[in-house]
C-alpha cells in the first residue's frame, strides 16, 4: 500500500544530542501519528495530532502537524540511550484508513 | 504489560491454509485493530472494529476476514494462504472509535507461511 515518506532511514546520533524526523505525503490527513516500536516489541503511540498547525508534546517529545496538512515532524530533545528503537509515522484519513511510513531507526550512543 | 492480548503468539502453517488470530482488548476498550507488518510491506493497517461493527477498512485483502464479537474479542482470520502472508501481526485497542488519542498495542502474532 501507499506508503508515506519518512526521513532519515536511520540516524547515530550521541546521547545528549537533539533529534529530528519528518514525514511528507502527496495525501491530506485528517490526524497525525507518531510510534515508537522496540526489538520484538509492538509499537506505542507517542504523540497524535489532530490540526493542522497544531504542536504537541510529550516529556521530550515534539510532533508538528504541517499546516498542508501533507506533513510532520518528531524532535526529540537531549536524547537519552533508552530512546532507541524504530519511530513511524502515520497518517489518519477522515475514513480512519490510516498510512504508515517506513520508519526512522534511531541509535544512540552513550 | 499493554493489557491487550493475542494468541498464538507463533504460527507456522503451510500455503494454501487458513488460520485464526484471536485479539483480547484491554478491559473497557471497544475498538480493535489489526495491523500487518513485514519486511517489504512495512507496516500496514488492516481494519478496524468498534462495538461489534467495522469501522474502517485499509489494505486488507479479500482473502483477509476480521470480526468483533459481544465480548469485544476480535478474530482475523487469513484465508487461501501464500508465502507472502508471512509477517507480524498486531492487534490495538483503544478506548474510541474516531481519533486516536491512546491506542495500546498486544504483542503480535508472527505468521510463518512454508
Amino acid at each position: 500500500g501507499q506508503q508515506l515518506n519518512q526521513s532519515p532511514q536511520s540516524m547515530f546520533i550521541q546521547e545528549g544530542e537533539d533529534v529530528s524526523m519528518n514525514c511528507t505525503s502527496s495525501s491530506i490527513f485528517n490526524t497525525w501519528l507518531w510510534y515508537k516500536q522496540d526489538p520484538g516489541e509492538g509499537p506505542v503511540l507517542l504523540i497524535a495530532l489532530y490540526k493542522a498547525g497544531e504542536l504537541t508534546s510529550n516529556g521530550r517529545l515534539t510532533a508538528q502537524f504541517g499546516i498542508t496538512r501533507k506533513d510532520s515532524f518528531l524532535n526529540i530533545s537531549a536524547s537519552i540511550p533508552s530512546d532507541v528503537g524504530i519511530y513511524f509515522c502515520a497518517g489518519q484519513y477522515a475514513n480512519n484508513d490510516m498510512r504508515f511510513g517506513a520508519g526512522t531507526r534511531l541509535t544512540v550512543k552513550p | 504489560d499493554s493489557g491487550v492480548t493475542q494468541t498464538p503468539k507463533h504460527l507456522i502453517t503451510a500455503t494454501g491454509q487458513r488460520v485464526t488470530l484471536r485479539c483480547s482488548p484491554r478491559s473497557g476498550d471497544l475498538s480493535v485493530y489489526w495491523y500487518q507488518q513485514s519486511l517489504d510491506q512495512g507496516l500496514q493497517f488492516l481494519i478496524q472494529y468498534y462495538n461489534g461493527e467495522e469501522r474502517a477498512k485499509g489494505n486488507i485483502l479479500e482473502r483477509f476476514s476480521a470480526q468483533q464479537f459481544p465480548d469485544l474479542h476480535s478474530e482475523l482470520n487469513l484465508s487461501s494462504l501464500e508465502l507472502g502472508d508471512s509477517a507480524l501481526y498486531f492487534c490495538a485497542s483503544s478506548v474510541v472509535a474516531g481519533a486516536i488519542n491512546t491506542q495500546y498495542f498486544g504483542p503480535g502474532t508472527r505468521l510463518t507461511v512454508l
